[in-house]
């Protein structure tokens, strides 16, 4: 129950094109859910995050869509770049901090 | 200053060997974490300080003993680690481990290898 699963496990995209990333959650306790990107050699850096509260967040190219009914929550990645590739976690963890879980991760290639 | 900072980058070991990663951030961040990170994997958790005080020990082996002197500085000390041992040891900071505040930056990490 404590899982988050995420997919697609790698994903190829062109330059310009758009990136999308899925993870998908059982414990209903879960009330926060960043994205992490991470770059090799280097650790993961917060890029955008949701509450339960709403149902998209944009910032710049990157909006996160909430489904609380599914309990499904994906990355939109617009005009994907090539300094974009990086393996993205989504994670989540319940408002008492207990529980912070990091998904599988996906390896993202843009193609310049 | 929004960073934390791990040192050494880098660190080899022998199995008898005793040695310490530092993590230090200047955020006034009251939690703070030690992660280990697989090649291809996510972080998994390994301990949470709150308040300067542990509060999760994710069942994480005795070789490896947290200690946090102050609020901004965390350390792992190591001692008889194993082989499967060698991974990124990441180090991360928010401002609580509760409610609103659950952010969490994360440090460069210590690469580890240990022979």
């Amino acid at each position: 129950q404590q899982q988050v699963k995420q997919s697609p496990q790698s994903l190829i995209v062109q330059k310009g094109g758009i990136s999308i990333i899925n993870c998908a959650y059982e414990n209903t306790a879960f009330d926060y859910f960043p994205w992490y990107q991470q770059f090799p050699g280097k650790g993961p850096a917060l890029l955008i995050a949701i509450r339960p509260d709403v149902s998209e967040k944009k910032e710049g190219r990157f909006t996160i869509s909430f489904n609380k009914s599914a309990k499904q929550f994906s990355l939109h990645i617009m005009d994907s770049q090539p300094g974009d590739s990086a393996t993205y976690f989504c994670a989540a963890s319940e408002s008492n901090g207990q529980n912070f879980v990091f998904g599988p991760g996906t390896r993202l290639s843009v193609l310049p | 200053d929004t960073e934390v900072t791990q040192t050494p980058k880098h660190l080899v070991m022998g199995m008898t060997n005793k040695k310490s990663l530092k993590c230090e951030q200047h955020m006034g961040h009251r939690a703070m974490y030690w992660y280990k990170q697989k090649a291809k994997k996510p972080p998994e958790l390994m301990f949470v300080y709150s308040y300067e005080k542990l509060s999760i020990n994710e069942s994480v082996p005795s070789r490896f003993s947290p200690e946090c002197p102050n609020s901004s500085l965390l350390n792992l000390h190591l001692h008889a680690l194993q082989p499967e041992d060698s991974a990124l040891y990441l180090c991360a900071s928010s401002q609580g481990a509760s409610g609103a505040y659950n952010e969490q930056f994360f440090g460069p990490g210590t690469r580890l290898t240990v022979l």
